[in-house]
């Protein structure tokens, strides 16, 4: 079945470091790939996706690249800031026969110190 | 637009009492789900219905039943509720494969 294997946390970071969680995925086919993000007390918001390799998925200065040679889609950041703080989920999601999953790994939590 | 509601937002059980999980989203989508976030598991598929009248078991769907009667409701019944089940729920519904989360419901079973 599908899977989604994600870096461990939790992760530590000064603000203005640079970032990089890293998201490696097993599935059939071509999943479209997603980051979510969740902060303090919240549900899951999604924060960029690809759907097709090569594509670039990016917002709020986050970035991922959907790279199928080598099943990874590692989530990227130039320079983080405190407000970045949260756990970030690394999903895939698959159709098929208009039935559909989302496949989550799990979680990665990264704190940023002033 | 209130997107996906959950409550209650916390709640804690006696091991043997049942209760239900309320879950409505108005957005008009056919596709709903319930997940649990457990720590170091993510989140998993309990279950997860495709439109009114239609649903199935997702990745973790023992103790734990579903009804789609109406579009806009997903609830989730614990029928005897376990200390295994303490946990985050949270319920999504999705459109084309966005999804919106719930804010989600911590339950504590003692």
């Amino acid at each position: 079945g599908n899977s989604v294997t994600q870096m461990e946390g939790p992760v530590t970071l000064s603000e203005e470091a640079f970032l990089t969680i890293n998201c490696t995925y097993t599935a059939t086919g071509y999943p479209s790939l997603f980051w979510y993000v969740q902060y303090p007390g919240e549900g899951l918001q999604l924060l960029l996706k690809a759907t097709k390799a090569d594509d670039k998925g990016s917002n709020k200065g986050f970035e991922a690249t959907y790279r199928k040679e080598t099943t990874s889609f590692h989530l990227e950041k130039g320079s983080v800031q405190v407000s970045d703080s949260a756990v970030y989920f690394c999903a895939l999601r698959q159709s098929n026969f208009g039935n559909e999953k989302l496949t989550f790994g799990t979680g990665t939590r990264l704190t940023i110190i002033p | 637009n209130a997107g996906v509601t959950q409550t209650p937002k916390f709640q804690v059980l006696k091991t043997g009492q049942s209760m239900t999980l309320q879950c409505a989203q108005d957005m008009n989508h056919e596709y709903m789900s319930w997940y649990r976030q457990d720590p170091g598991m993510g989140l998993r598929l309990i279950h997860y219905s495709v439109g009114a009248g239609i649903t199935d078991q997702g990745e973790v769907p023992n103790g734990y039943n579903v009804s789609r009667s109406t579009t806009e409701d997903f609830p989730l019944r614990l029928l005897s509720a376990a200390p295994s089940q303490t946990s985050v729920y949270f319920c999504a519904s999705s459109y084309k494969g966005r999804y919106t989360f719930g804010s989600g419901t911590r339950l504590t079973v003692v």
